[in-house]
């Protein structure tokens, strides 16, 4: 019963260097996120997909990229690290349709030198 | 700009006292209210309020949410190291949660 997959667990860059975190889910969930959290500061919104194929901004996308490959899959890039990206990076998901909660991966710890 | 504010930003008990965590919000278009706990981790859901559910209980956890004062509190009754974590409030306006900064629950045996 996996729920959501996030790879890799943790991951050094230097400066400059270009990332792709990996999350899946198998609840056959339309919905997905990606969050960063910093120390006191919760976690922060930086791009969702509503649905297959859609793709929107959260509060903190610069930065970042993100795709939904398909209805399990939804990747976050990091084009070229800064070390104001070092995080936690946290992805969920969650059914369609409004006041459904959403479930979280384990995350990826990220630093960035 | 939606806020969401947690209190106390952490607190220590021993082992059997009740721990009261408090969470204000200003959101536009609010549908619902969630707290979860954070571990080592994934944060784990716990309860969520909406105008039709301003109350739920789970054991020894409870939470009430007061749409008139726009808060809510999470109550842990006799206290257990294993409650000790960082528990977090989040508020949905459509498809999108805005979280507190969490409060840290520290349960010492």
């Amino acid at each position: 019963n996996a729920g959501v997959t996030q790879t890799p667990k943790f991951q050094v860059l230097k400066t400059g260097q270009s990332m792709t975190l990996q999350c899946a889910q198998d609840m056959n969930h339309n919905s997905m996120y990606w969050y960063r959290q910093d120390p006191g500061m919760g976690l922060r919104l930086i791009y969702y997909s509503a649905s297959e194929g859609t793709t929107d901004k959260g509060e903190v996308p610069n930065g970042y990229n993100v795709s939904r490959l398909n209805k399990r899959e939804f990747s976050l890039r990091l084009e070229s690290a800064a070390p104001s990206q070092t995080s936690v990076y946290f992805c969920a998901s969650s059914a369609q349709g409004l006041n459904q909660p959403q479930h979280f991966g384990d995350g990826t710890r990220l630093s960035i030198l | 700009e939606d806020k969401v504010v947690q209190s106390p930003l952490s607190l220590v008990v021993h082992e059997g006292d009740t721990v009261t965590l408090n969470c204000s919000y200003e959101v536009t278009n609010f549908r619902s209210l969630l707290w979860y706990k954070q571990e080592k981790k994934a944060p784990t859901f716990l309860f969520m309020l909406t105008s039709s559910g301003i109350e739920k209980k789970s054991g020894r956890l409870s939470s009430i949410l007061d749409k008139k004062e726009l808060s809510s509190i999470l109550n842990i009754t006799a206290t257990q190291t294993g409650d000790s974590a960082i528990y977090l409030c989040a508020v949905s306006n459509d498809y999108k949660l805005s979280f507190g900064a969490g409060t840290t629950v520290t349960v010492r045996a």
